[in-house]
This record gives C-alpha cells, sequence and structure tokens, in this order.
C-alpha cells in the first residue's frame, strides 16, 4: 500500500514568519506534488518535484517554495506567512508522469494569524 | 487552458437513493479522466479512471463513461449509503499540460440514514 506521511497535522504561525511543511513517502515514486485546498477552489497545485534536487512551479507558486531533498522527502516552505495562506495542505506522489495515479497524504492544516 | 466543472455542492441525499455529479471539461488534447475522493480527515483517494473515450469506469458501486462528444464524465451509483458521505472531485490531464492532474472544485456528499 502506498504511504505518504505528512507533518506537522496542524499548524498554528503568526504572519511573517517562517513555516515549513513536511512530506515522506516510501513508495520510490519519481513524482511529489504539493496542492492546497480550499472551499470553492478543490485542489490547487504549488509545486511539484520529479526527483530528488528538482521543483517546479504550479499554477499557484507565489509565497511558496520547496525543496525535494531526496526522494523520500518534499518540503513545501512559506518564508513569510500570511493569513491568505491559512489553507489545509496535501502533499501526493505519482509513479510516472502519464496520467498517473496520485496517493495523497492526510494533510495538514495550517492556520495563519 | 484546461478545466474541470462539476455539480456545485453540497448535496445532500437519504440512504438507497440514486446519484448523479456531473463533471463537465475543456481541453484540446485528449485527456484521461479520473474521480478521486476524500473521505472526512483524508487525503483524496483515487476511485477509478479511465483513458479511451466512450469506456466506463467503476469501483464501489460508482460508475461515469467517458463521453467525448459531450465532454462529460458523470458520476453516478443506484444506491448511496451512508458511508458514501465524502467530497468527490473529478479532474483530467492531457500531454500538452505535462500530464498535471486538473481538478474540479468538489462536490460534498452527505448521505443522510
Amino acid at each position: 500500500e502506498a504511504a505518504v506521511t505528512q507533518s506537522p497535522r496542524n499548524k498554528v504561525a503568526v504572519t511573517g514568519g517562517k513555516v515549513t511543511l513536511s512530506c515522506n513517502q516510501t513508495n520510490n515514486h519519481n513524482n511529489m506534488y504539493w496542492y492546497r485546498q480550499d472551499t470553492g477552489h478543490g485542489l490547487r497545485l504549488i509545486h511539484y518535484s520529479y526527483g530528488a534536487g528538482s521543483t517546479e512551479k504550479g499554477d499557484i507558486p507565489d509565497g511558496y517554495k520547496a525543496s525535494r531533498p531526496s526522494q523520500e522527502n518534499f518540503s513545501l516552505i512559506l518564508e513569510l506567512a500570511t493569513p491568505s495562506q491559512t489553507s489545509v495542505y496535501f502533499c501526493a506522489s505519482g509513479a510516472a508522469r502519464k496520467a498517473e495515479t496520485l496517493y495523497f497524504g492526510s494533510g495538514t492544516r495550517l492556520t495563519v494569524l | 487552458g484546461d478545466s474541470v466543472t462539476q455539480t456545485e455542492g453540497p448535496v445532500t441525499l437519504s440512504e438507497g437513493t440514486s446519484l448523479t455529479v456531473n463533471c463537465s471539461y475543456e481541453t484540446k488534447q485528449y485527456p484521461t479522466l479520473f474521480w478521486y475522493v476524500q473521505y472526512p480527515g483524508e487525503g483524496p483517494q483515487l476511485l477509478f479512471k479511465v483513458p479511451k473515450a466512450n469506456e466506463k469506469g467503476s469501483n464501489r458501486g460508482f460508475e461515469a463513461t467517458y463521453n467525448k462528444e459531450a465532454t462529460s464524465f458523470h458520476l453516478q451509483k443506484a444506491s448511496v449509503q451512508e458511508s458514501d458521505s465524502a467530497v468527490y472531485y473529478c479532474a483530467l490531464s492531457e500531454p500538452s499540460g505535462s500530464w498535471q492532474l486538473i481538478f474540479g472544485s468538489g462536490t460534498q456528499l452527505t448521505v443522510m440514514p
């Protein structure tokens, strides 16, 4: 069974602070993704990676950075958090580029005060 | 660009009644179409996917037919159960978008006992 683990599950941050969301996958998948989920918008892609050392911008990358130091780990970094970044964040992994099935973690609920 | 439009929620049904969640898409290519389901407190998971026009996908009593002419992929179930309460996402991926998943906004389904 594919396994994607996110930490923390919940996070409260202050405006202007730095936030790091972590994701670990044990599927040996090349591709990893960060999405945010907001009512009325569904799932929107922030950053993704095709392998260790690579990161690509998704549809809404502004205000976010990503880091993929290894096959297993993919982090999302908010250098200067803002209240508009309050959301639920999901990490996912996938085995192949073409019409792949994504395996999602359980999400991180981030509140920026 | 590519887009997916689905039934706006929330949708509330009684157990044993039938479900249809409409999904329409726009793309210039020939996409693979997906339905994902997200249960409370979890990340989305694949319900099924269909790569070819005029084919049907199914899982757990849900089904959808890839209708290329109508650009639709409506989700149906003949008799819903309380355990089907979840958010349902229609999605597509296709080659000109680097196979990135494009999600609809999601449909919240609540089934009353």
